[in-house]
C-alpha cells in the first residue's frame, strides 16, 4: 500500500479553521484518499474521501493537490468535539481483494483549545 | 439505524486461555473487517469477511481466526492468549465490496491478558 505522512500533532483554537496536511508522494492513479478520525474511547469514524477533485461534506472539506501527491483536510470551524486522531489513508480501487482493509498510519493528534 | 455492535466491551483473560469476540454489523451490511489497536503498533488490519468468505488476512499468527455467519454477524477467536494480545479489537462493517465504500466501526472490545 502506498504510504502517507502526517504531522504527529497539531493544535487549534475553538471556532478557528484547521488545515490537516497529508503527503502521499507515491500515490497511484487508482488510489482514493480517505480520511478517518478517532475520538477518545471510540472506533474510527469516516470523515471524507476523494480522488482528484476537492470534496465537501457536512463534516469537512478535502483539498487535493493537482499532482495528487498531497492533500489537506479542512475543518472550517473547529469545536472541542473535533479533538481526535485524524488518519489519512489511501485505498486502491484496483486492489480487487482489499475491500475492507484500511492501512492506518500514526495519524495526527488534533488538540482544540477553548 | 443501529450502529456496529461489539460484545463484550471489556474482557480480562489469562495467558494460555482463548477468547471469542462478537461483532454485529449494521443491518444490510455484508462486509465485516477486524482490526487490532495497541499503543505501540497502532491500528492493524486482521482480516475481512464478505458473504461468509474470508477475503483478506493481515499479518497475524494463526492463533487469530475469524468467521462470518449467514446473517453477516462475525466472530473472531484468539487461542493460546499471550500478554501481547492485550489490545482494543475493533470491528468495521460496510455495505458492499467497493473500495470506495466507507467503513463503520464499532466501539471495540478491550481485551486485557494477565
Amino acid at each position: 500500500d502506498a504510504k502517507t505522512t502526517q504531522p504527529n500533532s497539531m493544535e487549534s483554537n475553538e471556532e478557528e479553521p484547521v488545515h490537516l496536511p497529508c503527503n502521499h508522494s507515491t500515490i497511484s492513479g487508482t488510489d482514493y484518499i480517505h480520511w478517518y478520525r478517532q475520538l477518545p474511547s471510540q472506533g474510527p469514524e469516516y470523515v471524507i474521501h476523494g480522488l482528484t477533485s476537492n470534496v465537501n461534506n457536512r463534516m469537512a472539506s478535502l483539498a487535493i493537490a493537482e499532482d495528487r501527491k498531497s492533500s489537506t483536510l479542512i475543518l472550517h470551524r473547529a469545536t472541542l468535539r473535533d479533538a481526535a486522531v485524524y488518519y489519512c489513508i489511501l485505498r486502491d480501487i484496483a486492489g480487487g481483494t482489499s475491500y475492507g482493509k484500511l492501512t492506518f498510519g500514526q495519524g495526527t493528534i488534533l488538540t482544540v483549545h477553548p | 439505524k443501529a450502529g456496529v455492535t461489539q460484545t463484550p466491551r471489556y474482557l480480562i483473560k489469562t495467558r494460555g486461555q482463548q477468547v471469542t469476540l462478537s461483532c454485529s454489523p449494521i443491518s444490510g451490511h455484508r462486509s465485516v473487517s477486524w482490526y487490532q489497536q495497541t499503543p505501540g503498533q497502532g491500528l492493524q488490519f486482521l482480516f475481512e469477511y464478505f458473504s461468509e468468505t474470508q477475503r483478506n488476512k493481515g499479518n497475524f499468527p494463526g492463533r487469530f481466526s475469524g468467521r462470518q455467519f449467514s446473517n453477516s454477524r462475525s466472530e473472531m477467536n484468539v487461542s493460546t492468549l499471550e500478554l501481547g494480545d492485550s489490545a482494543l479489537y475493533l470491528c468495521a462493517s460496510s455495505r458492499q465490496v467497493a473500495t470506495n465504500e466507507k467503513l463503520f466501526f464499532g466501539s471495540g472490545t478491550q481485551l486485557s491478558v494477565l
